[in-house]
């Protein structure tokens, strides 16, 4: 079956860190970018990160750049998202989503975000 | 930064009655290699995004063909040729053309029945 699950979410006090994971199955996870995408709770969907199908590059929304890191484990088929000196405003459900595919000679340019996870919550109170 | 400004931002429609949603770019969407990366998605009440339309016209895998986009340059529309109750939600509209500096989403339309 092909889905991405998150999980990590849950309540922190600002200034503190969380990690988030996105566990992939049914596909083969290392020719896929992944994405980050955060909704803020009754708002709208806001892009946060990206990383290549092989870590290559990273790519980060201006409100999250210096704080948030993406990585992944293709060994593990997993995406993380560090999230350290979290603020009130970070606090939203956070969707990890697929990227473009890559093949040994090429990539797919927009075939972003055709699969999404069902999303973790990460509420950022004191 | 590219703005994607969508209208309305409600949408109250009669079921079985069309209904048309515009997305604006305040930039050129079309790309170095010719495509334009425009999509559409369709976030029902407690789920996940889901997407319907890529590349500006092409509809995903399983989705009605009631669904279908248009548009050109700066200007798109998603239009739902017969609104069912299943089609309730909100929708919204996201370029990937000036990637990597930023995909952009739009402020979301939320569809209801009237």
């Amino acid at each position: 079956q092909v889905q991405l699950v998150e999980s990590g979410g849950g309540v922190v006090q600002p200034g503190r860190s969380l990690r988030l994971s996105c566990a992939a199955s049914g596909f083969t996870f290392s020719s896929y970018g992944m994405h980050w995408v955060r909704q803020a709770p009754g708002k709208g969907l806001e892009w946060v990160a990206v990383i290549w199908y092989d870590g290559s590059n990273k790519y980060y929304a201006d409100s999250v750049k210096g704080r948030f890191t993406i990585s992944r484990d293709n060994s593990k088929n997993t995406l993380y998202l560090q999230m350290n000196s979290l603020r009130a405003e970070d606090t939203a459900v956070y969707y990890c989503a697929r990227g473009i595919y890559c093949s040994s000679t090429s990539c797919s340019y927009g075939g972003d975000f055709d699969l999404w996870g069902r999303g973790t919550l990460v509420t950022v109170s004191s | 930064d590219v703005v994607m400004t969508q209208s309305p931002l409600s949408l109250p429609v009669t079921l079985g009655q069309p209904a048309s949603i515009s997305c604006r770019s305040s930039q050129s969407l079309v790309y170095s290699d010719g495509n334009t990366y425009l999509n559409w998605f369709q976030q029902r009440p407690g789920q996940s995004p889901r997407r319907l339309i890529y590349k500006v016209s092409n509809r995903d895998s399983g989705v009605p063909d009631r669904f279908s986009g248009s548009g050109s340059g700066t200007d798109f529309t998603l239009k739902i040729s017969r609104v069912e109750a299943e089609d309730v939600g909100v929708y919204y509209c996201m370029q990937g053309t000036h990637w990597p500096l930023t995909w952009t989403f739009g402020q979301g339309t939320k569809v209801e029945i009237k």
